[in-house]
């Protein structure tokens, strides 16, 4: 499967501990983004990586969130100190930028998400 | 604040009705309007339009994209179950440099009965 892969797909954990997801992009693909999506919702943007550097960050993104994309692969987000509201399905996507100037497609990969449930 | 708005919120129709799923949006940069359809997993791509007036099709799907009056449409004729999903709009812009961000409307929730 060369698609868009997501680890773990449901996560349980009970309120104060600290979560880690992990993504992996198409191998070719050098734009990564993390979503949240809730019920009813539809997914809302949260941080997005061109290869490692971290270029923007939504103000969604609380300093309980951290993302990092160590060497422009696969990324990881971290939540510390759960909280019930961080219940959603967290979806990472991945896109192609040919050159920074002249990006000609980004349309965007999904994974299948992963479920987090705070108790 | 960039936006998208979708409607109707959900739709019910029988197999073989047609729908018209709406999306406006205000948004600073425009670069793309994209359309998702979302079953129980992650969205899957369905079209990406850029210019105004031009539909894109696949199969029985067909959208359109009006950059004046900031609004799409997505078609859908001779619908089946297997349509019943939430369809994503969303639209591409431009957040400063080469930073680009997809801002998601709400979904439309199609039901499609036998």
């Amino acid at each position: 499967d060369t698609g868009v892969s997501q680890d773990p797909r449901h996560k349980i954990t009970k309120r104060g501990q600290n979560v880690t997801f992990r993504c992996d992009p198409i191998s070719e693909h050098n734009r990564l983004y993390w979503y949240r999506q809730t019920l009813g919702q539809g997914p809302e943007f949260l941080t997005y990586f061109q290869n490692e550097a971290q270029l923007e960050k939504s103000r969604l993104l609380s300093d309980r969130f951290s993302a990092e994309r160590p060497k422009g692969s696969f990324s990881t987000l971290e939540i510390q100190r759960t909280e019930q509201g961080d219940s959603a399905m967290y979806l990472c996507a991945s896109s192609l930028a040919r050159d920074a100037q002249r990006v000609l497609t980004n349309e965007q990969f999904f994974g299948p998400g992963t479920r987090l449930t705070v108790l | 604040e960039d936006k998208v708005v979708q409607s109707p919120l959900s739709l019910v129709v029988h197999e073989g009705d047609t729908v018209t799923l709406n999306c406006s949006y205000e948004v600073t940069n425009f670069r793309s309007l994209l359309w998702y359809k979302q079953e129980k997993k992650a969205p899957t791509f369905l079209f990406m339009l850029t210019s105004s007036g031009i539909e894109k099709k696949s199969g029985r799907l067909s959208s359109i994209l009006d950059k004046k009056e900031l609004f799409s449409i997505l078609n859908i004729t001779a619908t089946q179950t297997g349509d019943s999903a939430i369809y994503l709009c969303a639209v591409e812009a431009n957040s400063g440099g080469s930073n680009y961000k997809l801002t998601f409307g709400k979904g439309t929730l199609l039901t499609v009965n036998p």
